[in-house]
């Protein structure tokens, strides 16, 4: 089964604490993103990746890190520098945008639901 | 940040009807602009990804019109059914960078 797939579902961590959200793909796409999702709100992008070892700043990148040593993961660390870290976190893969970009939909994970308290 | 506006935010329609909602955007630098449909409980699904001014595309009941000078999209859901009930987002992007900026969303439910 060809997919992404974001663990843990649920994820509680204490206030000053450094959480990491994983991702992984099997779709052999080279482009990988993390989008926050907060009520009210549409997604906003933290980060993306078109290649490994290489990625770039989102919207709203600040008190985020990210790796992508390998071409199928694509980890998320929320750090205790992130201000408002509860929320909801929704990983995505695309192929590469410079192929053909009628068929560069993004393909998402299920998501991790973090809660800081 | 860009202002990517979806209406309505809500709606409620008779299963069999049809429907439509909109999606507007900055018509400058534009690139391409995506609709996906996100159940709840399930991870958002790719409908279409348009990128010509006139485009329409289609795909079963669902289609989806691209108006790029003016800075509009509209999706339209032809007899809708309870199964259609979802959240419809779209997103812009600009660079092809697929670096997207997503609406708040649509959400439809359609009543049985």
């Amino acid at each position: 089964d060809g997919g992404i797939t974001q663990s843990p579902k649920y994820l509680f961590r204490k206030e000053g604490q450094n959480v990491t959200l994983s991702c992984e793909q099997n779709l052999n796409h080279d482009a990988m993103y993390w989008y926050r999702q907060d009520p009210g709100q549409g997604l906003r992008l933290i980060y993306y990746s078109q290649i490994v070892n290489d990625f770039q700043k989102g919207d709203i990148a600040e008190g985020y890190s990210v790796s992508r040593e390998k071409k199928e993961s694509f980890p998320l660390t929320v750090t205790s520098a992130q201000k408002n870290p509860t929320a909801f976190y929704l990983c995505a893969s695309s192929p590469q945008a410079s192929a053909n970009p009628t068929s560069y939909e993004q393909y998402f994970g299920p998501g991790t639901r973090l809660t800081v308290t | 940040i860009l202002n990517v506006e979806q209406s309505p935010q809500s709606l409620h329609v008779q299963e069999g009807d049809s429907t439509n909602f909109t999606c507007s955007f900055p018509s400058s630098n534009f690139y391409a602009l995506h609709w996906y449909r996100w159940e709840t409980a399930k991870s958002p699904e790719a409908l279409f990804v348009m990128t010509l001014n006139g485009d329409e595309k289609k795909k079963g009941r669902i289609s989806a019109t691209l108006n790029t000078k003016e800075g509009y999209s509209y999706l339209y859901i032809k007899g809708s059914q309870p199964e259609d009930s979802a959240t419809y987002l779209c997103a812009l992007d600009q660079t092809g960078a697929n670096n997207l900026f997503f609406g708040t969303g649509t959400r439809l439910t359609v009543i049985p």
